[in-house]
């Protein structure tokens, strides 16, 4: 079983939309958890860390399950330059796990 | 955030030579780094972790004969490719995470074309 996984999308959704993105994980011990950003040809760069209380950045809000085992990502008022993938990571015992990355293309 | 470098930021090279990647943490220092490799259209996959005076630990199925890793100091890592073949043609990041930090910041890649 994957460490983690995570749907690939792709998500087509219109400007203004709302979108969510979901990532399970399989260590229960995982400590820290993150939503990345990644555009084509370029680095992932951290978009939000992940807290148990959930937490939100501008239009971003990242939440926890630990129960479920999954944490999410909702985008709210979609804009253009969201369009990118999306990655979860969760912390193994010294390393970074990452998801399979959504792909999110807003449209006009 | 913290800024990790990477250099080259691409490289085109025949087969059977060898590559060297650096990876360099400019403003803290890091003890342990890593090092991924993204194929097109695919998630970052996890090669082995770097750590600073001592020897790297490889993922399964990664041959550390042929991924060479050395962590030189406590800002640079290198990753050698032996022997390329244009299967290992593919985008290398490393990361790095400041001391005490759980966060990952990664440098800008490598986009690596064995001919």
């Amino acid at each position: 079983r994957k460490e983690v996984e995570q749907d690939p999308g792709p998500f087509n959704v219109p400007e203004g939309a709302t979108v969510a993105f979901n990532c399970t994980y399989s260590n229960s011990a995982s400590q820290s958890f993150f939503w990345y950003r990644q555009d084509c040809r370029k680095e992932p760069k951290l978009l939000m860390s992940v807290y148990s209380s959930g937490n939100e950045d501008g239009r971003f809000t990242a939440q926890l399950n630990r129960a479920s085992q999954y944490i999410s990502l909702l985008i709210r008022d979609s804009k253009l330059s969201d369009s990118a993938t999306y990655l979860c990571g969760v912390t193994g015992a010294n390393n970074l796990f990452f998801g399979t990355g959504t792909r999110l293309t807003v449209i006009p | 955030g913290a800024v990790v470098s990477q250099h080259p930021s691409w490289v085109i090279c025949k087969s059977g030579t060898s590559v060297k990647i650096e990876c360099r943490s400019l403003d803290f220092q890091a003890t342990t780094m890593f090092w991924y490799r993204q194929f097109p259209k695919q998630s970052l996959m996890l090669m082995a972790t770097s750590n600073e005076g001592s020897k790297a630990t490889y993922e399964q199925g990664v041959e550390k004969d042929k991924f060479l890793i050395n962590h030189a100091s406590l800002t640079l890592s290198t990753l050698t490719v032996t022997s390329a073949h244009p299967e290992d043609s593919s985008f290398y990041i490393c990361s790095a995470p400041p001391s005490g930090s759980g966060t990952q910041y990664f440098g800008p890649g490598t986009r690596l074309t064995v001919l």
